[in-house]
């Protein structure tokens, strides 16, 4: 299996630009999970979708982020307009399962957001 | 609410050496804990979880850990480190039926030759 698929490996771009981040989680997950890492504030949960069904999207910073899961191979995450404090490496996550401890969390390489 | 406390940023072991990394969480009842690694560039591996049952709980690459009650804890232990260990190791914390995994803030392990 190939694993989470994140793209791209990195992204820079200027505050103000529209920012698309994309993954494609392993095949059969029905569960796909979108995180935030930075120095300051570690992993965070942004959104979670369950059967490309989004579940819990608490962890959405503002109205400028924005996640879809058009089907089961295929997600984004979109920020419009970005801004210099969204620099961070985002992670997609997916699982098989229902309940938290029957499959772990299987993480792509993330993607370096750079906004300058 | 839950939380999980490394408090350890940085640890630095010789070659051989055995290692002891904490993790202390923040939960009314007994949560589901998980240690993961992350080496540069790369994302996170489950290195190791825990449910319930026996509480010195096997991993991958020689790794195991033990959850105590009574502290709140679930350290993560090797007994002789090799360099390719040298990565950030996350501890995690899960609510039951949940799937609400907060991770700690990371211990840094670098590996002297």
């Amino acid at each position: 299996d190939a694993g989470v698929i994140q793209s791209p490996r990195h992204e820079v771009t200027e505050m103000g630009q529209e920012v698309t981040l994309r993954c494609k989680p392993i095949s059969g997950h029905d569960y796909l999970f979108w995180y935030r890492q930075t120095m300051m504030r570690g992993l965070e949960l942004l959104i979670y979708f369950n059967n490309n069904v989004p579940i819990d999207d608490s962890g959405m910073p503002e109205d400028r982020f924005s996640a879809k899961m058009p089907n089961a191979s295929f997600s984004t995450l979109k920020i419009q307009p970005s801004e210099p404090r969204d620099s961070a490496v985002y992670f997609c996550a997916s699982s098989l399962g229902f309940l938290i401890g029957n499959s772990p969390l299987h993480f792509g390489n993330g993607t370096r957001l750079t906004v300058t | 609410a839950q939380s999980v406390t490394q408090p350890d940023i940085h640890i630095t072991v010789s070659e051989g050496a055995s290692l002891e990394l904490r993790c202390n969480y923040s939960y009314g009842a007994t949560p589901y804990l998980f240690w993961y690694v992350q080496s540069p560039g790369q994302g996170l591996q489950l290195l190791l979880k825990y449910f319930s049952g026996d509480t010195l709980v096997q991993g991958i690459k020689g790794f195991e850990a033990e959850f105590k009650r009574s502290q709140s804890s679930f350290n993560l232990r090797k007994p002789s480190v090799h360099w390719s260990d040298a990565a950030e190791y996350f501890c995690a914390v899960g609510t039951p039926g949940t799937y609400k995994y907060i991770f700690g803030t990371g211990t840094r392990l670098k590996v002297l030759a």
